[in-house]
């Protein structure tokens, strides 16, 4: 099975810019994602890793290392609304190939 | 934007009492999914299907049922409900392209007292 760990809050600044970690244990590592979820909403796709590197869009940028389990979002030039639950998510081989195991969620409060 | 759509939104329901949550997608897509989410807690998959008459039991072990008649549709169904199901159920949806991401509607918020 997969164990995937992010931190459980975090607090920015508006303007700022802010780096959720993400890291994650899997014995057939199919690709990682990031989802953003706001209270009382569905999650909603961010950005995908499968190869080592960055992947940048818009005022958001992922990163994946695959040797050392490990992931990022980068959030850049924060806005209120990027006040939201940040949801780092493993895809495995197993099962058919496209099951995820989602981490609990970084809990992200951009303040003025 | 996504085209997936769950009903009811919100449900108080008494326990022992069946009920059916359904999900449903103009997407085409073959794959789709359900989450049960406790609040500040992660999404845990309990059934998946991928394509007509195809449906399996996701990692967490659930007391429900799902069917895949149709491509579009994959209701979820609780036999006699209980305040144990009490939770968030979250629908998805993904396709066969090599990213795969996964889609969600609006979720159901159940309550059984």
């Amino acid at each position: 099975g997969q164990n995937i760990d992010q931190p459980t809050e975090m607090t920015a600044t508006e303007g700022a810019i802010v780096q959720i970690n993400c890291t994650y244990q899997t014995s057939g590592f199919n690709g990682l994602f990031w989802y953003q979820q706001h209270a009382g909403e569905a999650p909603t796709f961010l950005s995908y890793n499968v190869l080592d590197g960055l992947e940048e869009k818009g005022r958001f940028s992922s990163f994946l290392s695959r040797s050392k389990g490990y992931s990022y979002l980068l959030l850049k030039e924060l806005q209120m609304k990027d006040s939201a639950s940040y949801l780092c998510a493993v895809r495995d081989r197993a099962g058919g190939g496209n099951k995820l195991t989602f981490g609990t969620g970084t809990q992200l409060k951009v303040e003025l | 934007e996504a085209d997936i759509y769950q009903t009811p939104r919100y449900l108080v329901i008494g326990t022992g009492k069946k009920i059916t949550l359904e999900c449903s997608q103009t997407m085409g897509h073959d794959k789709m999914y359900w989450y049960q989410q406790d609040p500040g807690m992660e999404l845990h998959l309990i059934h998946y299907s991928y394509g007509v008459n195809s449906t399996e039991k996701g990692d967490l072990s659930s007391e429900s049922t799902v069917s895949r008649i149709r491509t579009e549709h994959f209701p979820l169904t609780l036999e006699s409900a209980r305040p144990s199901h009490t939770s968030q159920y979250l629908c998805a949806s993904s396709d066969w392209g090599l990213v795969n991401e996964q889609y969600f509607g609006p979720g159901t918020r159940l309550t059984v007292t």
